[in-house]
């Protein structure tokens, strides 16, 4: 069955210092990959996204994912966090094979606490 | 502004009485989709649009029905909810239904069912 992973539930990280979200992915032929983030009482919002090129992507808010294909990962990163970054962080795939519904593939969600 | 607007924010109903949430947007997208958002389970698709007068089933339509008769609105109807439908719900939209194409999400409805 195709799946999305993201294997934290939650991540810790010290403002100022880099983060790393996970997320990996089982799906049949070329995916493309998708990042949302949903801040509290808010919908989710895009980030950024993977369709082909640069496997370093750069999105909103100095974010950034980087497509590694051979480990089939897409994991986001920002090189220096901010506190206003606390939120929870979807990945989504949707594969290029699926049938004609277009539908996104959704991780479990990572939530981000950037601690002052 | 380019947004997704879902009514009502918040809504408490009891069980077995019929109630929906409304959705428009102001894009002119033509895919819309209802999603349901469970703690650790992530976003599962209930139903989806590619047009007017074109819907079909999600991953967990039970339960709940839709209807698009005009391009910018996509109601979800729950008949007779039930306390499992209790749940944060999201309605979202997209230029097209192309692969490469982001969506745009309204800011959530949570429903208690009791």
């Amino acid at each position: 069955a195709q799946s999305v992973a993201q294997p934290e539930d939650q991540v810790n990280v010290a403002e100022g210092n880099p983060l790393t979200v996970k997320c990996t992915y089982s799906v049949s032929g070329n995916p493309y990959l998708f990042w949302y983030v949903q801040y509290p009482n808010r919908g989710l919002q895009f980030l950024l996204k993977y369709i082909t090129g640069d496997n370093l992507v750069k999105g909103s808010y100095g974010f950034e994912a980087e497509f590694n294909k051979s480990q089939t990962s897409f994991h986001l990163k920002k090189p220096s966090a901010l506190v206003s970054d606390s939120a929870l962080y979807f990945c989504a795939v949707r594969p290029e094979s699926m049938d004609s519904n277009y539908q996104l593939i959704w991780g479990a969600g990572t939530k981000l606490i950037i601690k002052p | 502004e380019a947004q997704v607007t879902q009514n009502p924010r918040y809504l408490i109903t009891v069980t077995g009485k019929k109630l929906t949430v409304t959705c428009s947007q102001n894009m002119n997208h033509e895919y819309m989709s209802w999603y349901r958002q469970d703690p650790g389970l992530g976003l599962r698709q209930i139903y989806y649009s590619m047009n007017v007068e074109v819907t079909d089933k999600g991953d967990v339509p039970e339960g709940y029905k839709v209807s698009r008769k005009e391009k910018r609105n996509f109601p979800l109807i729950l008949e007779s909810p039930s306390p499992n439908q209790t749940s944060l719900y999201f309605c979202a939209s997209s230029l097209s239904p192309g692969t490469r194409i982001e969506a745009f999400f309204g800011q959530g409805t949570r429903l208690t069912v009791v």
